[in-house]
């Protein structure tokens, strides 16, 4: 079964706007990444938090790790029609392997 | 920017035929990975190299599917014979090393539909 599982499955919402999205995972992990992906294109690497931390920025991005809940968030601040894309959170073992993609998050910034 | 190289882009091919994809990853990268992705799912993890070596291939179907990475660079996925539900997208990326922190670098990927 799958690590990860991204919640809502799908997101509509203005430019300008914030935009969160979660993941939600089952078994202990090492860190936790989330890549965006452009409609039938490979994905992008954004960020990665480690177990230890509770917060991570990038930018417009941020992101927070709960492993008490086994859960992580992804905001987006200032919403941009570039950013439509869909969003999934992967995790990995202590090893780098086993890696679990969730299903993902479909963003839809209108202009 | 150095990037991920896949080929072909796109690939239509008749059940129970043999197809093959080609990864170039970023140079210097020692780990690759081969995803496939359903439309509308996340990616799924076939098989993770190591140099040459494979570190991880429990999710590959093995009496169908095969993937080499002779010289530790470049790596060949093969399918034989597709079946109808092989079609989905076959991602391939690459990380420095096997290591949990490391980014992967997705290529292009290659869309696959098995008529």
């Amino acid at each position: 079964s799958q690590q990860g599982e991204e919640d809502p499955q799908a997101l509509s919402i203005q430019e300008g706007e914030n935009a969160t999205m979660n993941c939600s995972y089952k078994t202990s992990i090492n860190n936790l990444q989330w890549y965006r992906q452009n409609s039938g294109r490979g994905l992008v690497h954004l960020i990665l938090i480690r177990s230890n931390e509770r917060e991570k920025h990038s930018g417009r991005l941020r992101v927070t790790l709960d492993t008490s809940k086994k859960s992580s968030s992804l905001l987006i601040t200032a919403s941009r029609a570039a950013d439509t894309a869909s969003y999934f959170c992967a995790t990995g073992d202590n090893y780098g392997q086993n890696f679990v993609f969730g299903p993902g998050t479909r963003l839809s910034v209108l202009p | 920017e150095a990037e991920v190289a896949q080929s072909p882009r796109y690939k239509i091919t008749e059940k129970s035929q043999a197809v093959a994809f080609w990864c170039d990853p970023i140079s210097g990268h020692a780990t690759l990975y081969w995803y496939r992705q359903i439309l509308g799912q996340g990616p799924e993890l076939l098989v993770q190299f190591q140099d040459e070596s494979v570190v991880d291939d429990s999710q590959l179907p093995k009496d169908r599917f095969s993937a080499e990475r002779l010289k530790g660079v470049d790596s060949t996925l093969k399918i034989q014979p597709a079946e109808l539900g092989d079609s989905a997208m076959y991602l391939c990326a690459s990380s420095y090393k096997t290591s949990p922190y490391n980014e992967q670098f997705f290529g292009p990927g290659t869309r696959l539909t098995v008529l």
